[in-house]
């Protein structure tokens, strides 16, 4: 079974621009998820998407925003670039549903690494 | 509110040691919890998970953790670490509610050394 599949590994921008992050989840999984983590800040959680629609969303600006499509692929995107943007953002997959605690196990991909400049 | 406290940013154990990586949760709710371990330039690995059927809980390679309610704690231990287990670890509370998902909630990290 394949993994969460994260594209690009690796990008490079300048600030100001945008950029579009995408994941492509474990099959069978309609939940996905998007985390940023830095040295400072951590793991923080950006949001979660399931079934098309955004189901929870984090603390942060409205720079950052995502989607899911029909096929569960989940796309993040994030405008007006700052330098504090550097990252890595991890997506992560689960079923996303069933009795509390089943099924809630989420499965990362190996991430973007975001580098603004 | 839930919140994830791991004890010590760095631990440094020598090959053939116990591995002792501590976690502290606070949760209103009972918690599942879950340890996860990071390679470098990798994403997260889940090494295992509590979801309240058993409070000694067996992951993979080797790896095992307690869930002790009274203490608050999950604490992560290997008999006898190998130089591979060099890596971050991540304990991890799941705010999720029912067919209503949510989110992890992770600790700081902690590196984990393994000397020759």
């Amino acid at each position: 079974k394949a993994g969460v599949t994260q594209t690009p590994r690796y990008l490079i921008k300048t600030r100001g621009q945008q950029v579009t992050l995408s994941c492509s989840p474990i099959s069978g999984h309609r939940s996905v998820s998007w985390y940023q983590q830095t040295p400072g800040q951590g793991l923080q959680f950006l949001f979660e998407y399931f079934s098309e629609t955004q189901r929870n969303k984090g603390n942060f600006p409205g720079r950052f925003s995502g989607r899911q499509f029909s096929n569960s692929r989940s796309e993040m995107n994030v405008s007006t670039l700052e330098l504090g943007d550097s990252a890595l953002y991890l997506c992560a997959s689960s079923l996303g549903q069933g009795r509390q605690g089943v099924g809630t196990e989420a499965f990362f991909g190996q991430g973007t690494r975001l580098t603004v400049v | 509110a839930q919140s994830v406290t791991q004890l010590g940013s760095h631990v440094s154990v020598s090959e053939g040691a116990l591995v002792l990586l501590r976690c502290n949760y606070s949760s209103s709710v009972p918690p599942y919890l879950f340890w996860y371990v990071q390679y470098p330039n990798q994403g997260l690995q889940l090494l295992l998970k509590y979801t309240s059927a058993a409070t000694l809980v067996k992951g993979i390679n080797g790896f095992e953790a307690e869930f002790k309610k009274s203490e608050t704690s999950f604490h992560l231990t290997k008999p006898s670490a190998h130089m591979s287990d060099a890596a971050e670890y991540f304990c991890a509370v799941s705010h999720m509610i029912y067919n209503q998902g949510g989110k992890l909630i992770f600790g700081q990290g902690t590196e984990l050394s393994v000397k020759p």
